[in-house]
């Protein structure tokens, strides 16, 4: 059974802090690790994609990763009230994508 | 472009009726979900169409459920005899193939069962 393993927080930061949210695997042979962003009452929104070892950052955000550990990460520097969501990590291996169940972001003015 | 379109955007039924909800995905996708959210859940996973494979049904709750992906393009979940647990947000996403590409979900389906 392939597992994708999150904190369900809510995780929560006040504004202009960074963000840290977590995301471990149990299948060694996944090859890519996405992270979406669900606001309450909306369908998930890719915002990051994340395929070798190491940092990729677009803009405030960083996804990390880490195969050897089966540990990937999504930093959000300066966060925002905006940025108050679910976040999903998804695994995906050579035939299946197995989502999280989502951590709870709350950011406070 | 135009991204995944699914309709009716909410339906409410009656307990027993059948129900079916559409999903267009993006042009030149050849993979399609279909997923099950509850109120504060997170995603179910109920069937997985890639080009002219056999679909993956695994996630199919029960007989009740089907769905069927004509030329490759739009699909169609169908809910037979509808049940009040079956009142969820239903979500389909394609993408370009199966593994290494993200999905992209649409808007979603609020079905509720009365």
């Amino acid at each position: 059974q392939k597992e994708v393993e999150q904190n369900s927080g809510p995780l929560s930061v006040p504004e202009g802090a960074i963000a840290s949210l977590n995301c471990t695997y149990s299948d060694r042979g996944s090859q890519s690790f996405f992270w979406y962003r669900q606001y309450s009452g909306k369908s998930p929104e890719l915002i990051m994609s994340i395929y070798s070892n190491g940092d990729k950052e677009d803009g405030r955000f960083t996804a990390q990763l880490n195969k050897a550990s089966q540990y990937v990460s999504l930093l959000i520097r300066d966060s925002q009230p905006s940025d108050s969501a679910t976040y999903l990590c998804a695994v995906s291996g050579y035939s299946t994508l197995t989502f999280g169940k989502g951590t709870m972001l709350l950011v406070s003015p | 472009g135009a991204g995944v379109s699914q309709s009716p955007s909410n339906k409410v039924t009656e307990k027993g009726k059948d129900v079916e909800l559409r999903c267009d995905p993006i042009s030149g996708h050849t993979a399609l979900y279909w997923y099950r959210q509850s109120l504060g859940q997170g995603l179910e996973f109920l069937i997985y169409f890639q080009g002219n494979s056999a679909p993956d049904k695994s996630g199919l709750p029960s007989d009740r459920f089907s769905a069927e992906r004509t030329g490759g393009s739009v699909s169609t979940l169908t809910i037979q005899r509808t049940q009040q647990e079956d009142s969820a947000v239903y979500l389909c996403a394609s993408s370009l193939e199966r593994e290494n590409s993200p999905l992209h979900f649409g808007n979603g389906t609020r079905l509720t069962v009365t």
